[in-house]
């Protein structure tokens, strides 16, 4: 079974509007981490947000946010007022047992002008 | 810059060759990580150091892939005898020590591996 799940390969957004990129997941683990990551054209991979398995309250990092719903098993991360520097691949990981990351497949984001 | 390294950022062999992919952790992270990223795949965990534990090596694909840490500091996955289907960016990141939390691991720039 695929321990995370990203459903968009490809996704449009307008610039200056905001973007949800979905993710959900599986685990047993009651302790786990959830992290999104972006990719840019040039390769690295760079973080942008965690959330913690008993976080009460939603991560934010400045205009990236996560949705988090425990109880759907869901993480998504909201862009807000996307700008043509966010057109990238965003990967969605998880860590559970030990500190490896499992990733989702990723979602392409391309930001129109 | 004092992020992670590695080298080389672009490799081109033959099937049936070894080669040697190098990382370089940043300074004081004791957890280093190897991942590989391929069409069709995505982005696969391969091993993981901590410090002077036995590595985790559960998602190595086969027995022709190794890696060791020396010194707790740079790493070195090495291939015998590669395969097409090696082909590949290898990524590896390392974060400080420390399980369970916001324990961000920081990735290198990969390297491209094409086996001809």
């Amino acid at each position: 079974a695929q321990k995370i799940t990203q459903t968009q390969p490809g996704m449009f957004v307008q610039e200056k509007e905001a973007v949800t990129l979905d993710c959900t997941y599986d685990t047993s683990d009651p302790s786990y981490g959830l992290f999104w990551y972006k990719q840019p054209s040039s390769g690295e991979m760079i973080f942008l947000i965690y959330q913690g398995s008993y976080d009460q309250q939603n991560a934010t990092e400045g205009r990236y946010s996560l949705n988090f719903q425990k109880a759907r098993k869901s993480a998504n991360l909201v862009i807000s007022a996307s700008q043509l520097g966010d057109s990238a691949m965003y990967f969605c990981a998880m860590r559970e047992y030990g500190n490896k990351l499992v990733f989702g497949a990723g979602t392409i984001l391309r930001v129109k002008s | 810059g004092a992020g992670v390294s590695q080298s080389p950022s672009n490799k081109v062999t033959e099937k049936g060759k070894d080669v040697e992919l190098r990382c370089d952790p940043i300074s004081g992270h004791t957890a280093l990580y190897w991942y590989r990223q391929s069409l069709g795949q995505g982005l696969e965990f391969l091993i993981y150091f901590q410090g002077n534990s036995a590595p985790d090596k559960s998602g190595l694909p086969s027995d022709r892939f190794s890696a060791e840490r020396t010194g707790g500091s740079v790493s070195t996955l090495t291939i015998q005898r590669t395969q097409q289907e090696d082909s590949a960016v290898y990524l590896c990141a390392s974060s400080l020590a420390g399980s369970g939390g916001r324990v961000e691991q920081f990735f290198g720039p990969g390297t491209r591996l094409t086996v001809l």
